[in-house]
């Protein structure tokens, strides 16, 4: 199984400053890593998908890098929507399917 | 666009059978495109993945639950199931069902359904 590891748990930060969550694999997953945003009550919703690729809808502020092990989802100037829980999730190899433990970006 | 819809009990004792089903509406279950699954995210804790469906039968389970869970999906009904057995507080948990790609990209969720296991 591949573990996913995400850092920081936490991020505190103010509209308007950028967001750099980390999320690292215990083997490749190639780029087959996909962000997702979560909010309390709602469903989570696909941001990035092969490490870089925004899906649809998504706005520009919002950016993946990485390949192989270590991968960034940037958040290039924070609006107030944005403060949620991120999570990172590899297709790489499956089953089973995985997800990070999360990143909660804070106010 | 498709959208999906958890029912359950909302509570379930220690050592029964947690039934939940998903109806998936603005699509076919049986299109060619879409895996069916389950994840569930205990309180205070992150996204874990059950299992998944593709409308022919075939299936896939998490291993660290394969002996207490089952998936199935009624394509007349347009919807799918999943059940877990033997649960105990640990199960306690939001269940979410969602849609997948053959590639494993989740592109549609359910609104979740909270699930306490409790006597």
């Amino acid at each position: 199984e591949i573990v996913l590891t995400q850092s920081p748990a936490t991020l505190s930060l103010s509209p308007g400053e950028r967001a750099t969550l980390s999320c690292r694999a215990s083997q490749s997953v190639r780029s087959y890593l996909a962000w997702y945003q979560h909010k309390p009550g709602q469903a989570p919703r696909l941001l990035i998908y092969d490490a870089s690729n925004r899906a649809t809808g998504i706005p520009a502020r919002f950016s993946g890098s990485g390949s192989g092990t270590d991968f960034t989802l940037t958040i290039s100037s924070l609006e107030p929507e944005d403060f949620a829980v991120y999570y990172c999730q590899q297709r790489h190899s499956w089953p089973p399917l995985t997800f990070g433990g999360g990143t909660k970006v804070e106010i | 666009q498709l959208q999906l819809q958890e029912s359950g009990p909302g509570l379930v004792k220690p050592s029964e059978t947690l039934p939940l089903t998903c109806t998936v509406s603005g699509g076919s279950i049986t299109s060619s495109s879409y895996y069916w699954a389950w994840i569930r995210q205990p309180p205070g804790k992150g996204l874990e993945w059950i299992a998944t469906i593709y409308y022919t039968g075939t299936t896939y389970y998490n291993p660290s639950l394969r002996s207490r869970v089952t998936i199935s999906v009624d394509t007349s009904k347009n919807h799918f199931s999943l059940k877990l057995s033997s649960v105990t507080a640990a199960d306690t948990a939001v269940y979410y069902c969602a849609v997948h790609d053959y590639g494993g990209i989740f592109d549609y969720w359910g609104q979740g359904t909270l699930v306490t296991v409790s006597s």
